[in-house]
């Protein structure tokens, strides 16, 4: 089985930096992907990691500890378009097969 | 636009009812995800076909089913409707069984009332 864990909400003003963090317990890992979701909108791949570090993309890093089964996404300059929800998935060998497991997400406020 | 299709875009129907789904895949992606994502939710993984096959399974309920077609169109099937039904459904593709990234569509708005 799997199970992840954020917190459900973040607020931040314009400008700010802000982080998510996500802790996983899952058989069989396979890296830690996060994705971004509008209001009502798809669900958008943002960053993947594999192996333990900082991956940085754009105003986005993501960053992974193995050992700990965390990670966290950092949202650096925020602008209010980065409202929106943001999950932690992991690929979960366990029950679901090899589908991706979503966290419940967190959604972030961005005040200006 | 992540190029996975689905219809309808919005869905009202009566408790009782059985409704149909439906999911074409980026081209050339050969997994089909279902998800589910109600008020308050995270997505919650219903099932994954590939190449025609179901390959897992996630907390679908006994009256959801679903299957991928030959031309790899998958469609999610609903019966008896509760209105605890309500909710997103949202199907994604990836080229393999693999896909730590997976592209979704944008999610058809089912509401049983």
């Amino acid at each position: 089985g799997q199970s992840l864990e954020q917190p459900s909400e973040v607020t931040a003003v314009e400008g700010a930096i802000v982080q998510i963090n996500c802790t996983y317990q899952t058989s069989g890992f396979y890296g830690l992907s996060w994705y971004q979701q509008h209001d009502g909108g798809a669900p958008t791949f943002l960053s993947y990691n594999a192996l333990d570090g900082l991956e940085e993309t754009g105003r986005f890093s993501s960053f992974l500890s193995r050992s700990d089964s965390y990670g966290y996404l950092l949202l650096q300059e925020l602008q209010m378009k980065d409202s929106a929800s943001y999950f932690c998935a992991v690929r979960d060998q366990g029950q679901a097969g090899t589908a991706l497991i979503f966290g419940k997400g967190t959604t972030l406020s961005v005040s200006s | 636009d992540s190029g996975v299709t689905q219809t309808p875009k919005h869905l009202i129907t009566a408790t009782g009812q059985r409704v149909t789904l439906r999911c074409s895949p980026r081209s050339g992606d050969l997994s089909v995800y279902w998800y589910q994502q109600s008020l308050d939710q995270g997505l919650q993984f219903l099932i994954q076909y590939y190449n025609g096959e179901e390959r897992a399974k996630g907390n679908i309920l006994e009256r959801f089913s679903a299957q991928q077609f030959p031309d790899l169109h998958s469609e999610l099937n609903l019966s008896s409707l509760e209105l605890g039904d309500s909710a997103l459904y949202f199907c994604a593709s990836s080229p393999s069984t693999a896909g730590n990234t997976i592209y979704f569509g944008e999610g058809s708005w089912l509401t049983v009332v």
